[in-house]
């Protein structure tokens, strides 16, 4: 399966600021997804990163406090903008690589905590 | 809304024990399914994916699909205290989509 490295691992930020998650994966593929996982709580889908496009949002979820790049097939940074204590949480990426068993395969996270 | 169900626990079984967990899904459509184990403060391992009704064996792993009564388990099999984690469901709901939903997860614990 792929390996990503997500980076950073944690970080602790003051309100109102920003962070930059990044994501970089070994091989190219199909698929980039940014995960919220509150905690005690199961994964939250915020988008599909589009390599050359636009992100795909979910619902609740705005470019505006988001925002995500993919310049590339094995690439991607989530920024988190203007956080507050609320935004506290583990955020993930994920890459898919279409018909493989195997294919969806997360990074180690990253752990926000907003003071 | 497409939605993913689990009991979310704890649930507890002896060491040696068959640990069964259930998950059940809104959408019809849903093509492949995905068991995770998540241990506290890792990200999410996947453990099995199924595509086709039936069961898939792994090891100490079985899981099971039903696409007519929409549901997916999965069995461990001579539990372990390793096994203790939370076992996340996830399900592509297919149709186009790509992305995985994600069920609440089921806490399993493992005693000795």
């Amino acid at each position: 399966s792929a390996v990503i490295s997500q980076k950073p691992s944690r970080d602790i930020c003051q309100r109102g600021t920003s962070l930059t998650i990044q994501c970089q994966v070994d091989s190219q593929v199909t698929m980039m997804f940014w995960y919220r996982q509150q905690p005690g709580q199961s994964l939250t889908l915020i988008a599909t990163a589009n390599q050359g496009s636009e992100a795909t949002y979910e619902s609740g979820f705005v470019i505006d406090k988001f925002p995500i790049s993919r310049p590339n097939l094995t690439f991607s940074t989530l920024t988190v903008s203007n956080m507050s204590p609320e935004d506290s949480s583990i955020y993930l990426c994920s890459v898919a690589v279409l018909d493989r068993a195997d294919g969806y395969t997360f990074g180690s996270g990253t752990r926000l905590t907003v003071v | 809304q497409k939605e993913v169900e689990q009991n979310s626990g704890p649930l507890s079984v002896p060491e040696g024990a068959i640990a069964s967990l259930n998950c059940t899904y809104s959408d019809r459509v849903s093509q492949s399914f995905f068991w995770y184990r998540q241990y506290s403060g890792k990200s999410p391992e996947l453990i099995m994916s199924i595509y086709s009704n039936g069961d898939k064996e792994d090891g100490r792993f079985t899981a099971q699909l039903n696409k007519a009564s929409q549901y997916v388990s999965l069995l461990i099999r001579d539990s372990q205290p390793s096994d203790s984690a939370t076992y996340l469901c996830a399900v592509n709901p297919g149709g186009g989509y790509n992305k995985l939903i994600f069920g609440a997860g089921t806490r399993l614990a493992v005693h000795p």
